[in-house]
């Protein structure tokens, strides 16, 4: 079985500049999580969605930050301006969402943003 | 509010001996719990969770936790330290889908 899918791997911007990142979940997954992992710190979660909906991003800076998860496979997570602070891995995590609290979340490898 | 407070950002045992990961946890109701171990340069793996049934949980590579309602706990431990034990481990709550992580305890393994 496949795992979760991240790219790119590595990332390194200048602040003010954009960038997306991209993950695909594990097959059959209805359940995408990203996080945002400060050197140092455990993971935060950004969002969560159930499907293509929404079901948690009361941690995720809207004015900066925007994710979607269209046809409820793929999800993109973008970041316009970056802050030297956004500088981060971005973990994404898939969990099949049968059972709400109690399941399993599988994370992909991360991607690590430098923001100069 | 919920919160995760891991007791420990360094944990250092000797090859052979016994391994205690302490995590306390705040929550208004019965959270699920979960440990998590992240080794170097790989992503974060499921060691084992509690979601309301026996409170002692048995996990992969011979971890277990116990889950102590009365003192809000769920330490992580194993009887005897392997060299590929040492990683990051994180304690996680989840309560309603409000996923909480812990700092992380780094356990350091020495020969």
């Amino acid at each position: 079985e496949a795992g979760v899918a991240q790219s790119p791997r590595y990332k390194i911007i200048e602040k003010r500049q954009s960038v997306a990142f991209w993950c695909n979940p594990i097959s059959g997954h209805a359940t995408l999580y990203w996080y945002q992992q400060i050197l140092g710190q455990g993971p935060k979660l950004l969002i969560q969605f159930q499907n293509n909906g929404v079901v948690d991003d009361s941690q995720l800076p809207k004015d900066r930050f925007s994710a979607e998860r269209l046809k409820g496979v793929d999800s993109t997570l973008k970041i316009q301006p970056a802050k030297l602070e956004d500088s981060a891995v971005y973990l994404c995590a898939s969990s099949l969402g049968l059972a709400r609290g109690v399941d399993t979340q599988y994370f992909g490898p991360g991607t690590r943003l430098t923001v100069l | 509010a919920q919160s995760v407070t891991q007791l420990d950002s360094h944990v250092s045992v000797s090859e052979g001996t016994p391994v205690l990961l302490r995590c306390n946890y705040s929550s208004s109701y019965s959270p699920s719990l979960f440990w998590y171990v992240q080794h170097p340069n790989k992503g974060l793996q499921l060691l084992l969770k509690y979601t309301s049934a026996a409170t002692l949980v048995k996990g992969i590579n011979g971890f277990e936790a116990e889950f102590k309602k009365s003192e809000t706990s769920f330490h992580l431990t194993k009887p005897s330290a392997h060299m590929s034990d040492a990683a990051e481990y994180f304690c996680v709550l989840n309560r309603d889908d409000k996923i909480i992580f812990g700092k992380g305890t780094r356990l350091h393994i020495l020969p």
